[in-house]
C-alpha cells in the first residue's frame, strides 16, 4: 500500500482567508487526484494532475503537483462556507494492475461564516 | 450518462449475521469496480477491486469478500459481521484508463450491534 500524509488533518478557518493543504508520500506517482467529501456523501473529485510541476485552478482553488511527483498541494483563496468538507488526495503508480488510486488521510475544512 | 447505485444507505446488524451489499453501474461497459471503507473523517481504505466478472482483487485480508457476477454489478458479503466491520462503505467505479477519477455511489453506513 503506498502511503499519502495530508496535513493539516484538521483546518479551521473565518470566511475569507486562504489556505493550503498538503499531500505527501514517499511513493512517485502517475498522476494524482483531489476530492472534496460532504458528510454521508461519496467523495466528487475535484481534479487530476498528471505531469510533475503541473498547476490547475478551479475557481478559487489551486492545484500543484510536485516536481517529482511524490507530493501535491491544494490552495484556496478567500474561503467560504461553502468550501467545507473533507479533502481528499489519491494517487495512482501504473503498475497497479487495477488503476487503483490510493487515498490519503484526509483534511477536514471547515470554514465559519 | 454515467450513473452509480449503492444500497442500502444505512444498515444495523448484529454481530454474526450476514451482510450483502450491493451496487450497479448505469451507462458504461467494462468499468473497474471498487469497495472502500471510510472510518469516520478520515480517509478511505482500498478492500477489493474488479476489472472483469469473476475477477475480484483483496487489498487487506479481512472478514469480508466480493462477487462480480455479472459486468456493472459489484457485490460486497459478509458470512458472520464482526463489531470491527461497522463503518462507511462506498463503491465507485472508473474507467480503465490510468487517469479517469472515480464516481462514488452514495455510501452505505453499517453499524453491527
Amino acid at each position: 500500500t503506498q502511503l499519502l500524509e495530508q496535513s493539516p488533518q484538521f483546518l479551521s478557518i473565518q470566511e475569507g482567508e486562504n489556505l493550503t493543504v498538503y499531500c505527501n508520500s514517499s511513493s512517485v506517482f502517475s498522476s494524482l487526484q483531489w476530492y472534496r467529501q460532504e458528510p454521508g456523501e461519496g467523495p466528487v473529485l475535484l481534479v487530476t494532475v498528471v505531469t510533475g510541476g503541473e498547476v490547475k485552478k478551479l475557481k478559487r482553488l489551486t492545484f500543484q503537483f510536485g516536481d517529482a511527483r511524490k507530493d501535491s498541494s491544494l490552495h484556496i483563496t478567500a474561503a467560504q462556507p461553502g468550501d467545507t468538507g473533507l479533502y481528499l488526495c489519491a494517487g495512482v503508480n501504473r503498475e497497479n494492475t487495477g488503476n487503483q488510486f490510493y487515498f490519503g488521510t484526509g483534511t477536514s475544512l471547515t470554514v465559519i461564516p | 450518462s454515467q450513473t452509480i447505485h449503492q444500497w442500502p444507505a444505512t444498515l444495523v446488524q448484529p454481530v454474526g449475521s450476514p451482510l450483502s451489499l450491493e451496487c450497479t453501474v448505469e451507462g458504461t461497459s467494462n468499468p473497474n469496480l471498487y469497495w472502500y471503507r471510510q472510518a469516520a473523517g478520515r480517509g478511505l481504505q482500498l478492500l477489493f477491486y474488479s476489472v472483469g466478472i469473476g475477477q475480484i482483487s483483496s487489498e487487506v485480508p479481512q472478514n469480508l469478500s466480493a462477487s462480480r457476477p455479472q459486468d456493472r454489478q459489484f457485490i460486497l458479503s459478509s458470512k458472520k459481521l464482526l463489531l470491527s466491520d461497522s463503518g462507511f462503505y462506498l463503491c465507485a467505479w472508473r474507467p480503465q484508463a490510468v487517469n479517469y477519477g472515480y464516481t462514488f455511489g452514495s455510501g452505505t453506513r453499517l453499524t453491527v450491534v
